[in-house]
């Protein structure tokens, strides 16, 4: 069964504390994601892995890093959180690179930082 | 950097109505567009991709797409309250998709 698995799925944090958001895919996909969505907007890019080892920024790096050390496992830090921060983060994963494949989403992790 | 524009904002049918939801794109090297569909409270899922001109049917939904224009349109007949969600259109950017804002759509019965 495809699926992409996010932890945790609710977490309160307060502002400078450090936040990991971690992301598996049981699709051996090369290609993962992390977007954040916030109310009423679409999904932003934040960072994009293309394989172990291979992460590229996406629109919105600030404040961001990303660890790929498994191609099934992507994580999502946050180095002291801020406010502007909350927000609900998506991980994804796709079989290729590229834009012409099925991005496949995780059920997101909705972040509050306080 | 491309902007992907939907219209409108958002949308009320009455059940068993025609939905009609558009989109474009600013990037004129774009010539796919995907749709995505997210229920309130769960994630994004693919509901249909375009990547030729014209029209690409799968049951009650249709997608048309100009390349000329860089325009996609969604269209759901016969909507059902199930159909209400947020319908996100995406096209390609340099090897990765771009978001628009999306359509709410609403389904009355």
């Amino acid at each position: 069964d495809m699926k992409v698995t996010q932890m945790p799925r609710y977490l309160i944090k307060r502002m400078g504390e450090n936040v990991l958001l971690e992301c598996g895919q049981d699709m051996s996909h090369e290609t993962m994601y992390w977007y954040r969505q916030d109310p009423g907007l679409g999904l932003q890019l934040i960072y994009i892995s293309y394989d172990v080892d291979s992460n590229s920024e996406g629109d919105i790096p600030k404040g961001y890093r990303v660890s790929r050390k498994k191609r099934e496992h992507f994580s999502l830090i946050l180095d002291s959180a801020k406010t502007n921060q909350t927000s609900v983060y998506f991980c994804a994963s796709s079989p290729g690179q590229g834009a012409g494949n099925t991005l496949y989403f995780g059920e997101g992790s909705r972040l509050i930082v306080v | 950097q491309q902007k992907v524009q939907q219209s409108p904002e958002s949308l009320i049918v009455p059940e068993g109505g025609m939905a009609s939801l558009n989109c474009t794109s600013s990037d004129r090297n774009v010539d796919y567009f995907w749709w995505y569909r997210q229920h309130s409270g769960k994630s994004p899922k693919m509901l249909m991709s375009i990547f030729s001109n014209g029209e690409k049917e799968e049951g009650r939904f249709t997608v048309h797409l100009n390349k000329a224009s860089l325009h996609t349109s969604l269209h759901i007949r016969d909507s059902q309250p199930s159909d209400s969600a947020l319908y996100l259109c995406a096209a390609p950017d340099t090897g990765k998709l771009t978001f628009g804002d999306g359509t709410v759509l609403t389904v009355k019965p």
